[in-house]
């Protein structure tokens, strides 16, 4: 079956410092996958997508993600965390094989909270 | 300004009582979504319309209608509310439904069924 795992429910991470957020998916074709950001009180905004290419992907923000294909991962990536960036991050996949009608399948949101 | 506007962002209702929620966009798509956020369950699509007049059951449609008999246009309706239906609501449209475009979010509509 068609999943998204974001495992992590929450990451914490010191200004300055590097942060990852984890994804992992399962589809039955190739994958399209995308990462959104959702702000407190506020709808979820795009902030980048893998369709094909390099595997490194640059988005909003000075977000990037990385897509492993042998480990079914896209993780979210920033060198340096500002504290701006708490939010609740999403990451979808788009199944583009057979009968799926290429809804997104979205995983449950891990939270990010930067510390100063 | 390109956006996605939901009406209302809070409601509070008694069960069954029926409500609509609307959804409006300003920027031609042809695709647009209902989604319901839970704590710990991410998003999880209601309905969606690739077009006028098109629409389709998502991964949990009972309960809810939809209608789409405008492009700009997508409201959401509750015909008799339940607890259970207590919910972030978010509303969301795409140029198409083809596989590389992204979505543009309204900003939720907070709903408890009481």
């Amino acid at each position: 079956a068609q999943s998204v795992a974001q495992p992590e429910d929450q990451v914490n991470v010191a200004e300055g410092n590097p942060l990852t957020v984890k994804c992992t998916y399962s589809v039955s074709g190739n994958p399209y996958l995308f990462w959104y950001v959702q702000y407190p009180n506020r709808g979820l905004q795009f902030l980048l997508k893998y369709i094909t290419g390099d595997n490194l992907v640059k988005g909003s923000y000075g977000f990037e993600a990385e897509f492993n294909k042998s480990q079914t991962s896209f993780h979210l990536k920033k060198p340096s965390a500002l504290v701006s960036d708490s939010a609740l991050y999403f990451c979808a996949v788009r199944d583009i094989a057979g009968d799926s009608n290429y809804q997104l399948i979205w995983g449950a949101g891990t939270k990010l909270i930067i510390k100063p | 300004e390109a956006q996605v506007t939901q009406n209302p962002r809070y409601l509070i209702t008694v069960t069954g009582k029926k409500l609509t929620v609307t959804c409006s966009q300003n920027m031609n798509h042809e695709y647009m979504s209902w989604y319901r956020q839970d704590p710990g369950l991410g998003l999880r699509q209601i309905y969606y319309s690739m077009n006028v007049e098109v629409t389709d059951k998502g991964d949990v449609p009972e309960g809810y209608k939809v209608s789409r008999k405008e492009k700009r246009n997508f409201p959401l309706i509750l015909e008799s509310p339940s607890p259970n239906q207590t919910s972030l609501y978010f509303c969301a449209s795409g140029r198409t439904q083809q596989a590389l475009e992204k979505l543009f979010f309204g900003s939720g509509t907070q709903l408890s069924v009481l």
